[in-house]
């Protein structure tokens, strides 16, 4: 079965670059979710976005954005890096009026920053 | 606040030793614990859904409970395969998850 894609899976900055992470969800789902995980931690919810619109917002710094665009894939841009900002960064997509409400997650995009 | 609760931290068992981890949630009006397994550096993998006490699912050796208060995943019989790190989770405002610490399982053989 198709999974959730996340590009790119590693990526390398240097501070004050800018980044930006693709996801693209499961087929038919029409949302997506994004999180980061810092080292040792449990999962942190950044922003979701609903038929390309932004649905949540959690703990994003203002120097994130976000947005979903109309084939569902999403992408996540992330200005003046910052050390704290080295984390894995996931994804996941559900279809949200149906199925159980789980949310499926892709493998990660693992940021460092220099 | 809402708050998602795990223990132990960690878990060290023999192969065949069963056990169970606690999740402790306190969100009033629960609408869906999850239970998710993670392997080191990998997304989350989707295990359970449970919406209401008393319900139980299983997969293989692993079977997923639910009180009014807390949820267990009960590891039967394991293998070492199945050391990763088990998160439990629930939604929260909107439809984000809010992830506890999660439990450490490692299985020696």
């Amino acid at each position: 079965a198709a999974g959730v894609i996340q590009s790119p899976r590693h990526l390398i900055k240097e501070k004050r670059e800018t980044a930006t992470l693709k996801c693209y969800p499961i087929p038919r789902h029409d949302t997506v979710y994004w999180y980061q995980q810092g080292p040792g931690q449990d999962p942190q919810f950044l922003i979701s976005f609903y038929e390309k619109m932004q649905s949540d917002k959690g703990s994003i710094p203002d120097r994130f954005s976000a947005q979903q665009f109309s084939d569902y894939h999403s992408e996540l841009n992330m200005s003046s890096l910052e050390l704290g900002d080295s984390a894995l960064y996931f994804c996941a997509s559900r279809l949200l009026f149906a199925g159980g409400g789980e949310q499926f997650f892709g493998p990660g995009t693992r940021l460092t920053v220099l | 606040e809402d708050q998602v609760t795990q223990s132990p931290e960690a878990l060290r068992l023999q192969e065949g030793e069963s056990s169970s981890l606690n999740c402790s949630y306190t969100v009033s009006g629960l609408r869906g614990l999850f239970w998710y397994r993670q392997d080191p550096g990998k997304g989350p993998e989707f295990l359970f859904t449970l919406y209401s006490a008393g319900e139980e699912k299983e997969k293989e050796r692993l079977k997923a409970t639910l009180t009014k208060k807390e949820s267990f995943l009960h590891i039967t019989a394991p293998k070492p395969e199945d050391s990763a790190t088990y998160l439990c989770a629930e939604h929260t405002s909107g439809s984000r998850l809010t992830f506890g610490e999660g439990t450490q399982l490692t299985v020696n053989p």
